[in-house]
């Protein structure tokens, strides 16, 4: 079974640094997708950045951008110039294929505050 | 609609009696998702209805939750003889098509606490 593990519980990061939130997966599949959620206090879940497993290349969204180390299964989120509007709670999720479609296997989160 | 709706956002119930949650997906989206995030934790996978294909109901705690969709749109997710485990924030998602390219939409939940 497909499992994705988030080591830090909580991060915290200066207004205008960068941080890096960790994210390892296990799977048996060559081909699949990588996502990172942000859950601010609102509750909804907001897409940030996805990879897909056979790229190469490392996605880029503006000030977020990850790390995809496929042979290690790690997928860790970067943002830079962290601003008070990135505190939250982010998910890593995979996304694989069942025999009913597909579904997504979340993380247990990574809290992200934001020091002025 | 332009987003997921859920409803109610905010739930209170005394232990015992049953609750019904509801999502609405975005138009189109074939594929529905229940989720349930309990306080500070990860999400837990509930039950997926994917087009007219038997839902994958694989997550389900127990056999006091069931989960229907109607008409391939709305769903509903019915929680009986609730217990006080149940508190947790309910999620709903969609997605444009089975295609794992695609992430997934989510609503803003509902909060249900048994008391």
């Amino acid at each position: 079974a497909q499992t994705v593990t988030q080591s830090q519980p909580e991060m915290s990061v200066q207004e205008a640094e960068t941080v890096t939130l960790s994210c390892t997966y296990d799977t048996s599949e060559s081909d699949y997708y990588l996502f990172w959620y942000k859950q601010p206090p609102s509750r909804q879940m907001i897409l940030v950045i996805r990879q897909e497993a056979y790229k190469q290349q490392n996605a880029t969204e503006n000030r977020f951008s990850v790390n995809f180390q496929k042979a290690a299964k790690s997928f860790s989120l970067k943002i830079s110039d962290s601003q008070l509007g990135d505190a939250a709670m982010y998910f890593c999720a995979y996304r694989y294929y069942n025999n009913a479609g597909n579904m997504l296997t979340f993380g247990g989160g990574t809290r992200l505050m934001v020091k002025p | 609609g332009a987003g997921v709706s859920q409803s109610p956002s905010n739930k209170v119930t005394e232990k015992g009696k049953d609750v019904e949650l509801r999502c609405d997906p975005i138009s189109g989206h074939t594929a529905l998702y229940w989720y349930r995030q309990s306080l500070g934790q990860g999400l837990e996978f509930l039950i997926y209805f994917q087009g007219n294909s038997a839902p994958d109901k694989s997550g389900l705690p127990s056999d006091r939750f069931s989960a229907e969709r109607t008409g391939g749109s709305v769903s509903t997710l019915t929680i009986q003889r609730t217990q006080q485990e149940d508190s947790a924030v309910y999620l709903c998602a969609s997605s444009q098509s089975g295609d794992r390219r695609y992430g997934y939409t989510f609503g803003s939940g509902t909060r249900l606490t048994v008391v």
